[in-house]
């Protein structure tokens, strides 16, 4: 069974561009939760999305957003990037959503911004 | 909103030592309870998970956690460690009572097993 797969896995780019990072579940999940992992700030929470729907935001700005297809795929986008943007973006996926079953994470895309 | 705090960023010990990692946790509410470990450049891993029932977890690689709920804590440990266990380790909690999927993290704990 194919795991929770992110592309791209190293991203570089400048101040000012915008980017989007994919993420593919794991077969039969349709919860996608996304998470930024900083060492100033640690592992915090961006956004869930189950059947296409956002469930639930953390607290950051508009410039990130995200979406879910139909085949539960999940893309999120940050638009006009900081330098403080520059990350490891996790992306989780489960059956139902991580409150009581197991989340699955992906590598992590690392995104630089120069 | 949940809060979780591990109380040690990092954690050295020699290898076939026993380990320790703390986890306390502050909520009102019941919660679910988990442990992750992380490699470097790698993602998040399910070490083990309570849900309910017995307080004693055991997990994969040899470790376990017991969740003490009077003193909102979830502590990590393994008997005997490797070289291998080199890494960080991650508690995260989930509201029970919420159909939202989000996990609070703790800051991580690195554990570093020298020879």
């Amino acid at each position: 069974k194919a795991g929770v797969t992110q592309t791209p896995r190293y991203l570089i780019k400048t101040r000012g561009q915008q980017v989007t990072l994919s993420c593919s579940p794991i077969s039969g999940h349709r919860s996608v939760s996304w998470y930024q992992q900083t060492p100033g700030q640690g592992l915090q929470f961006l956004f869930e999305y189950f059947s296409e729907t956002q469930r639930n935001k953390g607290n950051f700005p508009g410039r990130f957003s995200g979406r879910q297809f139909s085949n539960s795929r999940s893309e999120m986008n940050v638009s006009t990037l900081e330098l403080g943007d520059s990350a490891l973006y996790l992306c989780a996926s489960s059956l139902e959503g991580s409150r009581n079953t197991e989340a699955f994470f992906g590598q992590g895309t690392r995104l630089t911004v120069v | 909103a949940q809060s979780v705090t591990q109380l040690d960023s990092q954690v050295p010990v020699f290898e076939e030592a026993p380990v320790e990692l703390r986890c306390n946790y502050s909520s009102s509410v019941s919660v679910y309870l988990f442990w992750y470990v992380q490699y470097p450049n790698q993602g998040l891993q399910l070490l083990l998970k309570y849900l309910s029932g017995s307080t004693l977890v055991k997990g994969i690689n040899g470790f376990e956690a017991e969740f003490n709920k009077s003193q909102t804590s979830f502590h990590l440990r393994k008997p005997s460690v490797h070289i291998s266990d080199t890494a960080e380790y991650f508690c995260a909690v989930s509201d029970r009572g919420s159909t939202l999927g989000r996990l609070y993290f703790g800051r991580g704990t690195q554990l570093t097993v020298w020879p």
